[in-house]
């Protein structure tokens, strides 16, 4: 079965730093991949999500990036952190016949 | 654009009443419904999805199309069904491969002892 990993599991970084945050899989191959932000009160909000190596699509405008450089890696990043990037940030992985997403631990950012 | 609403942030119920979380969507086309479940300090996980008409620890939702409803529902509410829910929405039709789900707020159940 699939595994989700991310890191780290906390950070806190000051605004204006630049951000990397990591998501692996194992246990399968060619996933789809999905960030999602989740905040108090206004749930998932869908960030990026990538049907394949190189390819991303962006949901939402923001100071956030993406890049999936492996099959099975994708990486969240931002060059210059604002307060408002502050959040609960999960990877997801799509698998199985009825298309149901399978989410990572999460990293609990906190820009200060 | 499709839409999931639960309009319940917050319910409360003792152990043994019944449960029922509600969630409403907004979707022109054939959605697949899913109930997903975040248990404290664990990740978000599936509850059920409407499709495979499962039980899963007591829970059961019924797809009212004409009411576009799945409201989750389970009789006897126990201590450890304290949780966050959360109703996810995929357009079963979806193209470009991406299968994206739109999730509503969440409600968090307390079922108090």
């Amino acid at each position: 079965s699939q595994t989700i990993h991310q890191w780290p599991a906390t950070l806190v970084q000051p605004v204006g730093s630049p951000l990397s945050l990591e998501c692996t899989v194992e246990g399968t191959s060619n996933p789809n991949l999905y960030w999602y932000r989740q905040a108090a009160g206004r749930g998932l909000q869908l960030l990026f999500y990538s049907v394949g190596i190189g390819q991303i699509s962006s949901e939402v405008p923001q100071n956030l990036s993406a890049s999936r450089p492996q099959d099975r890696q994708f990486i969240l990043s931002s060059k210059k952190l604002l307060l408002s990037d502050s959040g609960f940030y999960l990877c997801a992985c799509m698998l199985g016949g009825y298309y149901e997403q399978y989410f990572g631990p999460g990293t609990r950012l906190t820009v200060t | 654009a499709q839409r999931v609403t639960q309009p319940e942030k917050l319910l409360s119920v003792f152990k043994g009443a019944p449960v029922e979380l509600k969630c409403n969507y907004s979707y022109s086309g054939s959605p697949e419904l899913f109930w997903y479940v975040q248990y404290s300090r664990q990740r978000l996980q599936l509850l059920l999805r409407h499709i495979s008409r499962e039980s899963i620890k007591g829970f059961t939702a019924d797809l009212n199309k004409g009411e576009t409803s799945f409201h989750l529902k389970k009789p006897f509410a126990q201590e450890e069904d304290s949780a966050m829910y959360y109703c996810a929405l995929r357009d079963a039709y979806s193209g470009a491969g991406s299968y994206q789900l739109t999730f509503g707020k969440g409600t968090k159940l307390s079922v108090i002892p």
